[in-house]
């Protein structure tokens, strides 16, 4: 089945630094890669995501990378701020309507 | 806020005993995912219902069991509990269109079994 790794699974930065999370994939016939963030005390939530026909997807701040045939994708978090510490998720899944798979988590800290 | 609801959000509770976890997907969705959080497995998938079904099972004890009823609220049964139990229960659910991908959580139920 699938598995996903997450890294680094801490990560501190100063306000105003970029954050850079990777993420490799075992299966090939994944095809869609969410990232969650999750505050304490509250479920993760969807961010921002990439279906594996895109390599590049941008969200004001956020953008996240597919490469298919490396299998990994990143989540990019430029001009970072205290409010973006949380833990982030990123995940796998094949096909519509099935189960995500997810990586163990990065800690994100954003220190003023 | 994901308009996916979950009851209650702490529940304490002994070893042995039984508990419900209930779940409302957001207004629309016919999917319902359950997935167990803890510190050292992470986030893991238990199972999915569509429109009433079950759908798929991820690693789900057989002390678990769960339902979804007609008007697309889901239930999740934990019997004969354990200390290892103990965890952040989260349903999520799903557009109801057959190309959605997308998975939207609620806040979770902490479950703490002593």
């Amino acid at each position: 089945g699938e598995n996903v790794e997450q890294h680094p699974s801490t990560l501190s930065v100063q306000e105003g630094d970029s954050a850079v999370i990777k993420c490799t994939y075992s299966d090939s016939a994944s095809n869609y890669f969410p990232w969650y963030k999750q505050e304490l005390g509250k479920g993760p939530q969807l961010i921002i995501d990439i279906r594996s026909n895109v390599g590049e997807k941008k969200d004001q701040r956020i953008a996240v990378t597919l490469n298919k045939t490396a299998k990994h994708f990143s989540l990019h978090i430029t001009e970072t701020q205290p409010e973006d510490s949380a833990v982030y998720f990123c995940a796998a899944s094949g096909q519509a309507g099935t189960a995500l798979i997810f990586g163990k988590g990065t800690t994100l800290s954003v220190s003023s | 806020d994901s308009g996916v609801t979950q009851t209650p959000k702490h529940l304490i509770t002994a070893t042995g005993q039984r508990v419900t976890l209930r779940c409302s997907p957001r207004s629309g969705d016919l999917s319902v995912y359950w997935y167990q959080q803890s510190l050292d497995q992470g986030l893991q998938f238990l199972i999915q219902y569509y429109n009433g079904e079950e759908r798929a099972k991820g690693n789900i004890l057989e002390r678990f069991s769960a339902q979804q009823f007609p008007d697309l609220h889901s239930e999740l049964n934990l019997s004969s509990l354990e200390l290892g139990d103990s965890a952040l229960y989260f349903c999520a659910s799903s557009p109801r269109q057959a190309s959605a991908y997308e998975q939207y959580f609620g806040p979770g139920t902490r479950l703490t079994v002593t």
